[in-house]
């Protein structure tokens, strides 16, 4: 049982370095999710896709980009990487955009901007 | 400024002993959900709360949503040291239109120990 599956899970980059961050998921399910987590701000909503074929901004876009590749797949890119965006980056799925709809998380890529 | 404010922020407790940790808002929200993250996995979902006034148990956690669904508490009985964890309440403001979006409370640390 994968569920969500992350990669890379550790990445050390240098500010201006580009990068994407893959996430797959096997369950099916229609909306997918990227998320950031830093201490003492619980998750902050990057970007979500409700549907393959749809993306939308979440609480903290700026200096993302995010490609829903098929229904499987959702990317998160950076284009020029600064040290402010250091931190854990989680995907996550759910089966459908309702909003009482669980979220299965992947286990994370720990994300350093030196 | 977070819109669910959860506290404490970290609780270190011997087992055996009760807790409650809140989560705490002063805007509407159409359900709450509950989840538990360990040291590098992603959140799990432990519950739902959907009605003003709900209760639910899950073993030796029990779950409350306000009668005004602004707040939520979770309280452990018996703690053990298998339920020491991040724990993140999360919910979908009716103020903030997308029924897709989550947002979170920023968590509270809890360390049971032997």
């Amino acid at each position: 049982n994968a569920g969500v599956t992350q990669t890379p899970k550790f990445q050390v980059l240098k500010t201006g370095q580009s990068m994407t961050l893959q996430c797959a998921q096997d369950m099916n399910h229609n909306s997918m999710y990227w998320y950031r987590q830093d201490p003492g701000m619980g998750l902050r909503l990057i970007y979500y896709s409700a549907s393959e074929g749809t993306t939308d901004k979440g609480e903290v876009p700026n200096g993302y980009n995010v490609s829903r590749l098929n229904k499987r797949e959702f990317s998160l890119r950076l284009e020029s990487a600064a040290p402010s965006q250091t931190s854990v980056y989680f995907c996550a799925s759910s089966e459908t955009g309702v909003s009482n709809q669980p979220q299965h998380f992947g286990d994370g890529t720990r994300l350093s901007i030196l | 400024t977070q819109l669910l404010e959860q506290s404490p922020q970290f609780l270190s407790i011997q087992e055996g002993e009760n807790l409650t940790v809140y989560c705490n808002s002063s805007s509407v929200f159409s359900s709450l959900q509950w989840y538990r993250q360990e040291p590098g996995e992603g959140p799990v979902l432990l519950v739902t709360v959907v009605t003003g006034g709900e209760v639910k148990k899950l073993k030796r956690l029990t779950f409350q949503f306000g009668d005004a669904r602004k707040d939520s508490s979770l309280h452990i009985t018996a703690a053990q040291p298998g339920d020491t964890g991040l724990y993140l309440c999360a919910g979908p403001p009716t103020r903030i239109q997308g029924a897709q979006k989550l947002v979170f409370g920023q968590g509270t640390r809890l360390t049971i120990n032997p």
